[in-house]
């Protein structure tokens, strides 16, 4: 069966610092992955998403960025943390050529000081 | 205006009620309608997906879609203090982008 990990779960981090976050996912082959926040009570904002490695598609333009450096792993960076970075972020994967059934992981919750 | 439109809640039910969750939506290429349900500091679970028009049932759950007015539900039924949780809708196409559109999520609280 298929299982998605994320690390580190909880990260608090100063303004300005750098950022990585790794997902990955074990039990499948070329999946499509995703990166979304979700601001405390609010739904899922959707970062990146990848149909393969080294494909970033980037849906909001701002102070993040991910890499597919292998088939199941996706990461997400920054150079400098704002004060808005902070959120809980969620990593999915959904089959290639599937549209319908996309699972997430456990998430890691950011706060940045 | 949004793409899914969901009522954020909170909507707070006693033990055995049946419970109705709802959303609008207004991309008409929307095929594939999926409901999660997201527990307190924990990532979304798929609770089920259908396709196109109709209703599917699981269990408690009964998922309900009405393409003819964009309109999509998630029935309860003999609710639990256990489902106490946030419900999040979501769509897709058939084509084109790889890429869930969620609703923001409606807060549900199960009274025992």
């Amino acid at each position: 069966s298929q299982t998605i990990h994320q690390w580190p779960a909880t990260l608090v981090q100063p303004v300005g610092s750098p950022l990585s976050l790794e997902c990955t996912v074990e039990g499948t082959s070329n999946p499509n992955l995703y990166w979304y926040r979700q601001a405390a009570g609010r739904g899922l904002q959707l970062l990146f998403y990848s149909v393969g490695i080294g494909q970033i598609s980037s849906e909001v333009p701002q102070n993040l960025s991910a890499s597919r450096p292998q088939d199941r792993q996706f990461i997400l960076s920054s150079k400098k943390l704002l004060l808005s970075d902070s959120g809980f972020y969620l990593c999915a994967w959904m089959e290639a050529g599937r549209q319908e059934t996309q699972y997430f992981g456990p998430g890691t919750r950011l706060l940045v000081l | 205006q949004k793409e899914v439109e969901q009522d954020p809640g909170p909507l707070s039910v006693p033990e055995g009620a049946i419970v109705s969750l709802n959303c609008t939506y207004s991309n008409s290429a929307f095929q594939y309608f999926m409901w999660y349900r997201q527990y307190s500091r924990k990532g979304p679970e798929l609770l089920m997906y259908t396709y196109s028009s109709g209703n599917k049932e699981d269990g408690r759950f009964t998922a309900q879609v009405d393409k003819s007015s964009k309109y999509i539900s998630l029935f309860i039924r003999d609710s639990q203090p256990s489902d106490s949780a946030t419900y999040l809708c979501a769509m897709s196409r058939v084509t084109g982008r790889r890429a869930l559109t969620f609703g923001s999520g409606t807060r549900l609280q199960v009274q025992p």
